[in-house]
């Protein structure tokens, strides 16, 4: 078995702040994910990662950054943080970029804007 | 544009009920319906799945229901428990999108005694 672990549990950040969210795994997986997860509206994909170095746009990418420079970890930068974007931050992993394969997540990082 | 849609947004059921989630989804080329089970506090799991091939996928006491033609799927919990209490999301993706998952709003789950 493996795990996804991410930090900070919580974030608290001013509005403007430029604000970090790390994700490591030891499942040996290529393909990483960083989704959003809002209250109501599901979970959407911002960034995701199909190697070490590379680095794919989701839906809601404008206003992340992301960085893979590792194979074992990817990490997710809100540029300037805004007060509508406090929510659950989920990373995840899977085998490789195949359709079908099961993502594995980690337990979210809830980012609260002050 | 909601790709993916559940119904209810919310449902609560007693203890040995039959509990029935729905998703539809618009994307004909969607081919891989997973379904994740979320506790609160944890990140979603994988519950069960089921590809376009197939109309139904049994897996204990959650069986998927699908329907290609009316592009319409459900979750089915027989005898539920009040372990089952989650949210429940329906997700979909096709083949040429790897694993860039569409998922649904969610269904909140609760289970009582």
């Amino acid at each position: 078995g493996g795990i996804i672990t991410q930090t900070p549990k919580f974030l608290i950040g001013q509005e403007g702040q430029k604000l970090t969210l790390k994700c490591q795994q030891n499942f040996n997986h290529d393909t990483m994910y960083w989704y959003r997860q809002d209250s109501g509206k599901g979970l959407r994909l911002i960034y995701y990662s199909i190697t070490e170095n590379d680095l794919q746009k989701g839906d809601l990418s404008e206003g992340y950054d992301a960085s893979r420079e590792k194979k074992s970890s990817f990490s997710l930068t809100v540029t300037s943080a805004q007060k509508n974007e406090m929510a659950v931050f989920l990373c995840a992993s899977s085998r490789d970029r195949n359709s079908g394969n099961t993502l594995y997540f980690g337990e979210g990082s809830r980012l609260i804007v002050v | 544009q909601q790709q993916v849609r559940q119904s209810p947004q919310s449902l609560t059921v007693w203890e040995g009920e039959t509990a029935i989630l729905n998703c539809s989804y618009e994307d004909s080329t969607f081919n891989y319906f997973p379904w994740y089970q979320q506790f609160p506090g944890e990140g979603p799991a994988l519950l069960i799945s089921i590809r376009s091939v197939s109309d139904k996928k049994e897996d204990g006491r959650f069986t998927i229901f699908f329907n290609k033609r009316e592009k319409k799927l459900s979750l089915h919990i027989t005898d539920s428990q009040p372990g089952d209490s989650a949210t429940y999301f329906c997700a979909a993706s096709w083949t040429s999108s790897g694993q860039k998952l569409v998922f649904g709003q969610g269904t909140i789950l609760k289970v009582y005694l």
